[in-house]
């Protein structure tokens, strides 16, 4: 079993249609949380931080963390086809040390 | 406000030769991590360093990889006697705090290693 599992893409959803991204982790040691994206040919980047149980808006993005389920989402709201990437969810535990999920490319079709 | 700084971005080797990624973290950053991406898979991590220490090498081979972040100078990944696997994209991440859960990376451009 993977440490962390994202829902397997690809996920293709119409231009301004919610995007559903979901993970679960293993090892209850994962206290922190981190969603990145990822254009195809680049670099990761951090789009959001959840640390605590509930949810986290951002302006379109949502994170949810549910720690008794282990379970991340990240919702991202009247979707853009800009938004069409790679998401990346990453786990940190108390020692600092990451550890990614294979990824799930969302397409947004205008 | 320079972001983190790798080079090169693209290499090329041929079997056998060495491989050395340079990586400079963001200004005030003094954690660097090193991850491996084959084609179409995730993001693999390989090494967690601070100056002058190795704090975590738990994803380094045990052969031909070594890193390592001096006191002065930026963070190298050497790999030697290259091999057609080795091909991909090698990414440094920093963060300003370690060795807790919160700390956010930022990440490099990356370093497109070819063996040819």
């Amino acid at each position: 079993q993977k440490e962390v599992e994202q829902n397997s893409g690809p996920l293709s959803v119409p231009e301004g249609a919610i995007a559903s991204l979901n993970c679960t982790y293993s090892d209850r040691g994962s206290q922190s949380f981190f969603w990145y994206r990822q254009y195809s040919g680049k670099s990761p980047e951090l789009i959001m931080s959840i640390y605590s149980n509930g949810d986290k808006e951002d302006g379109r993005f949502t994170a949810q963390l549910n720690k008794a389920s282990q379970y991340v989402s990240l919702l991202i709201r009247d979707s853009q086809p800009s938004d069409s990437a790679t998401y990346l969810c990453a786990g940190n535990t108390n020692a600092g040390k990451s550890t990614f999920g294979d990824g799930t490319t969302l397409t947004v079709k205008p | 406000n320079a972001g983190v700084m790798q080079n090169p971005r693209h290499l090329v080797r041929r079997r056998g030769q060495e491989a050395r990624l340079r990586c400079s973290p963001m200004k005030g950053h003094s954690h660097v991590y090193w991850y491996r991406q084959l084609p179409e898979e995730g993001l693999k991590f390989m090494v967690y360093l601070q100056k002058e220490n190795i704090i975590d090498e738990s994803g380094m081979p045990k052969e031909r990889f070594s890193a390592e972040f001096p006191k002065e100078g930026p963070s190298i990944l050497r790999i030697q006697q290259v091999v057609r696997g080795d091909s991909a994209a090698y990414f440094c991440a920093s963060s300003s705090l370690g060795g807790q859960s919160y700390n956010e990376q930022f990440f490099g451009p990356g370093t497109r290693l070819t063996v040819l």
